[in-house]
């Protein structure tokens, strides 16, 4: 059974850090996993792809790299700044399925 | 930029009472989903539709639950009879096909069971 894991659970940075959010999965066979962006009581904001075959997907100040083999999967936000402050989550899509399935996410708070 | 649509934002019913939870998924996609989350808890796949029948659930998806597609737009959620338990923010996604994997997510329903 596909369980998706990510560290750390809570994570205060001051402004202009670059930070790394780990996410770990225990099958790697996976159609994709997507990166996700969540503020307080609301909805999910897709942040970035990256298929099963490729290593890495850029977004802006986000980089998102996968290891498919070893179940790894990293967000590194460069420069830091307070609007990055957000609950991010880490979903998988295991093959063979329509579903995603995730993990309990990184709470992320970016103070001045 | 198209965007998935939910109505309403939040919905308070009593315990037993039937509630449906409405979705408008971006125009040109074709897979269409449900999802919860329990207030502190992970986000849980509940079911996918695809032409117009249920491709996969999960277990938390039994008999109270149930999706339709009633015209070429909209998507819906119904609980038949609400628990206390399935108070959680439910939200709809959406995903263009096999090629293109994203799914888009909406703002989410918060269904509050008193």
């Amino acid at each position: 059974k596909q369980e998706v894991t990510q560290i750390p659970a809570a994570l205060s940075v001051p402004e202009g850090e670059n930070l790394v959010l780990n996410c770990s999965f225990t099958d790697s066979a996976i159609y994709n996993l997507q990166w996700f962006r969540q503020d307080p009581g609301k909805g999910l904001t897709s942040l970035l792809l990256i298929q099963s075959s490729q290593r890495e997907q850029t977004s802006g100040r986000l980089n998102a790299s996968l290891d498919k083999s070893s179940g790894r999967s990293t967000l590194y936000i460069a420069a830091s700044q307070p609007g990055d402050s957000a609950t991010y989550l880490c979903a998988v899509r295991p093959h063979g399925y329509n579903k995603l399935i995730f993990g309990a996410g990184t709470r992320l708070a970016v103070h001045p | 930029e198209p965007e998935v649509t939910q109505t309403p934002s939040h919905q308070v019913t009593q315990m037993g009472q039937e509630v449906i939870l409405r979705c408008v998924p971006i125009s040109n996609h074709l897979y269409f989903y449900w999802y919860r989350q329990i207030l502190g808890q992970k986000v849980e796949f509940l079911v996918s539709f695809y032409n117009n029948e249920i491709s996969e659930k999960s277990e938390i998806f039994d008999d109270q639950f149930s999706v339709e597609r009633p015209d070429g737009s909209n998507f819906t959620l119904k609980i038949r009879s609400t628990k206390l338990e399935d108070s959680a923010m439910y939200f709809c996604a959406s995903r263009y096909r096999e090629l293109r994997n994203e799914q888009f997510f909406g703002p989410g329903t918060r269904l509050t069971v008193l």
